[in-house]
């Protein structure tokens, strides 16, 4: 098993429509979790940081963590074409006295006009 | 707002020829990693740099990558003799103290003919 299982999609939705990302994972001891989103051929953005379980909210992005069911989502909603990229969670823990950070996949995402 | 700097943004070369991908991590950051993406396909991490020695590497990061933080602002990754598998995407991250948010510098792209 994966420590952190991402679904790739693609994932299209028309403009407006709310978007559910969604990740889950192994390791107890993450204690981090980020959202990237990247265009090609750049580089990943951090779109948001939350370090407990709970919901954080920034506009039209919420981020969700559920560390029971060790589970992570991202909410956009009213979605843009703009939003149209790759999505990328991450996690990190304390491994012998530096951060490691764990990547999914990434999932595409695609948003219609 | 800090951010990595990396430099150059794309390199052409030749195939054996050694190259340096220098990146600027955000100042007062202590953790330092380099990544790879080859188009169209995911992150791959490939070093994590702590207290002036390597914290992690993964197998990717065999004896013809070294990394190197000269004077204590920069963070250099030299690929000794390139290959043209090495053609892709490099990216600088860092991560500051008491966090575990990893920021991204916009990446060099490397062209190896």
């Amino acid at each position: 098993q994966k420590e952190v299982e991402q679904d790739p999609g693609p994932l299209s939705v028309p403009e407006g429509a709310i978007v559910s990302l969604n990740c889950t994972y192994s390791n107890s001891a993450f204690q981090y979790f980020m959202w990237y989103r990247q265009y090609s051929r750049k580089g990943p953005e951090l779109l948001m940081y939350t370090y407990s379980s709970g919901n954080k909210e920034d506009g039209r992005f919420t981020a969700q963590v559920d560390k029971s069911s060790k589970y992570i989502s991202l909410f956009i909603r009213d979605s843009q074409p703009s939003d149209s990229a790759t999505y990328l969670c991450a996690m990190s823990a304390n491994s012998g006295g530096y951060q490691k950070v764990t990547f999914g996949t990434g999932t595409k995402l695609q948003v219609i006009p | 707002e800090p951010e990595v700097t990396q430099t150059p943004s794309h390199q052409v070369t030749q195939m054996g020829q050694e190259v340096i991908l220098r990146c600027v991590p955000i100042s007062n950051h202590l953790y330092f990693y380099w990544y790879r993406q080859i188009l169209g396909q995911k992150v791959e991490f490939l070093v994590s740099f702590y207290n002036n020695e390597i914290s992690e590497k993964s197998e990717i990061f065999d004896d013809q990558f070294s990394v190197e933080r000269p004077d204590g602002s920069n963070f250099t990754l030299k690929i000794r003799s390139t290959k043209l598998e090495d053609s892709a995407m490099y990216f600088c991250a860092s991560i500051g103290e008491n966090t575990g948010e990893l920021f991204f510098g916009e990446g060099s792209r490397l062209t190896v003919l």
